[in-house]
């Protein structure tokens, strides 16, 4: 799987928007962009996932370049609860045995009032 | 429809003690996995289960079994525990098979200190 690159840190204001980026510019063709959150002391959690087209769930908005090779999640309204690391996973499109989640440090993202 | 659930939540253990981590999905997914996390850590893969009936190594699987009781239970072994193995234990569950996508699903976790 590509590796990921993603700032250590980043803060917030509540209310405004969070840009999380992460630059994966060794991604293949058949590579998926993943992102996970993890509040603390609970399981990670799945944010949302794509291919090069740009998606929108409830939760956030990824946005993927014409290239590939990096990609931003976008919390449209960040609250205090959406403190949290969020990690940036690329990974095959195509399941197999060897084709699991890595996952690297991630951005610690700070909602702050 | 509780999701992924794990026993125990914390447990602390002497040096050379066995235990079991138990892992259930009611989602009836095909695929399980076991990761531990360390403080300040990612997570790191130690065993997975493709599909009931197999189970394969992962990134660190070193002083761990694994059980796949049947679809639903995934278990994680330490014979002879030892404080390296002192870390946070998550569980996770995907449907598996040849899909677009491959979203994982984890348990809350077990806090596991090896004195």
């Amino acid at each position: 799987d590509a590796k990921t690159t993603q700032p250590p840190s980043m803060d917030c204001a509540e209310g405004r928007a969070a840009n999380l980026p992460c630059n994966h510019s060794t991604i293949s063709g058949n590579e998926y962009v993943y992102w996970y959150r993890q509040i603390h002391s609970q399981g990670p959690q799945y944010i949302i996932h794509g291919l090069k087209n740009n998606e929108t769930n409830e939760m956030a908005s990824l946005i993927i370049t014409e290239d590939r090779k990096s990609s931003t999640l976008i919390l449209p309204h960040a609250t205090l609860r959406d403190t949290a690391v969020y990690y940036c996973i690329v990974r095959a499109r195509i399941y197999n045995a060897g084709n699991m989640l890595t996952f690297g440090g991630g951005t610690r993202l700070m909602v702050k009032p | 429809n509780a999701g992924v659930t794990q026993t125990p939540k914390f447990q602390v253990l002497k040096t050379g003690q066995s235990m079991t981590l138990q892992c259930a999905q009611d989602m009836n997914h095909n695929s399980m996995y076991w990761y531990r996390q360390d403080p300040g850590m990612g997570l790191r893969l130690i065993y997975y289960s493709a599909s009931e009936g197999t189970t394969d190594k992962g990134e660190v699987p070193n002083g761990y079994n694994v059980s796949r009781l049947n679809k639903r239970e995934f278990s994680l072994r330490l014979e002879s525990a030892a404080p390296s193995q002192t870390s946070v234990y998550f569980c996770a569950s995907s449907e598996g098979g040849r899909q677009k996508g491959e979203t994982q699903y984890f348990g809350p976790g077990t806090r596991l200190l090896v004195l």
